[in-house]
């Protein structure tokens, strides 16, 4: 069964709409959290990691008050689109897992398809 | 250049015949390698992992070559359902977690 469940599975709204969206860890403690954007044809691109506690770490070129991350809890992170535009259109995915070494495969969720009209 | 390369495809495959792809990596301190398989519009599900030595399951055989910094996926008696984006995943050593993706190579089996 899935160890990873992601919230929702797609989503329409209308451009300047803000969207969360959760990202759980279903049977275990995941101290870190991974965000990834993939756009049609393309390879998912990482976009932050979410840490427990403490800030998000985001690459570059991903803006932090765009993307707004929070992982309140061991099992639960969210990421939220602000004022979502149709250039923000994309499939959403998370991933938890990798041991504390990163020497194990990560579980991803389902993905969040968000279409911005 | 890219920090994992691979060949897009796509491979087109007899119903059957034995296929086979590598990828490669930049970061020669890498240390854990995977093979995902994503289909369209889903997310990535592990293939499995890639050991030094080398290993398999079932039908699939993946090897690494440490030297020339490359890991490779083979499928033999190919499967229809074996139609998909095979993704080449690494994890670098100072990266803690964070992997990072190949493009991944499209694997099409015909009947």
């Amino acid at each position: 069964g899935a160890v990873v469940s992601q919230h929702p599975s797609w989503v329409i709204c209308k451009s300047g709409t803000s969207v969360k969206i959760e990202c759980r860890s279903l049977d275990f403690q995941a101290t870190t959290m991974f965000w990834y954007r993939q756009f049609p044809k393309q390879s998912l691109m990482l976009m932050a990691t979410s840490n427990e506690g403490s800030k998000a770490t985001y690459e570059q070129g991903v803006e932090k008050d765009k993307f707004l991350i929070n992982h309140a809890s061991l099992t639960l992170s969210t990421l939220t689109v602000t004022s979502a535009h149709p250039e923000d259109s994309s499939f959403y995915i998370c991933s938890a897992g990798g041991g504390l070494r990163g020497n194990q495969p990560q579980h991803f969720g389902d993905g969040t398809r968000l279409s911005i009209l | 250049r890219k920090e994992v390369e691979q060949d897009p495809g796509p491979f087109n495959v007899p119903e059957g015949a034995t296929v086979a792809f590598n990828c490669t990596y930049s970061n020669s301190a890498s240390q854990s390698f995977f093979w995902y398989r994503q289909d369209c519009r889903k997310e990535p599900k592990l293939l499995m992992s890639v050991y030094s030595s080398g290993n398999e399951d079932g039908r699939f055989t993946a090897q690494l070559n440490r030297a020339s910094q490359y890991i490779s996926l083979l499928i033999r008696d190919s499967k229809l359902s074996d139609s998909a984006t095979y993704l080449c995943v690494v994890n670098g050593k100072a990266a803690g977690n964070k992997l990072t993706f190949g493009g991944g190579t499209r694997v099409l089996v015909k009947p």
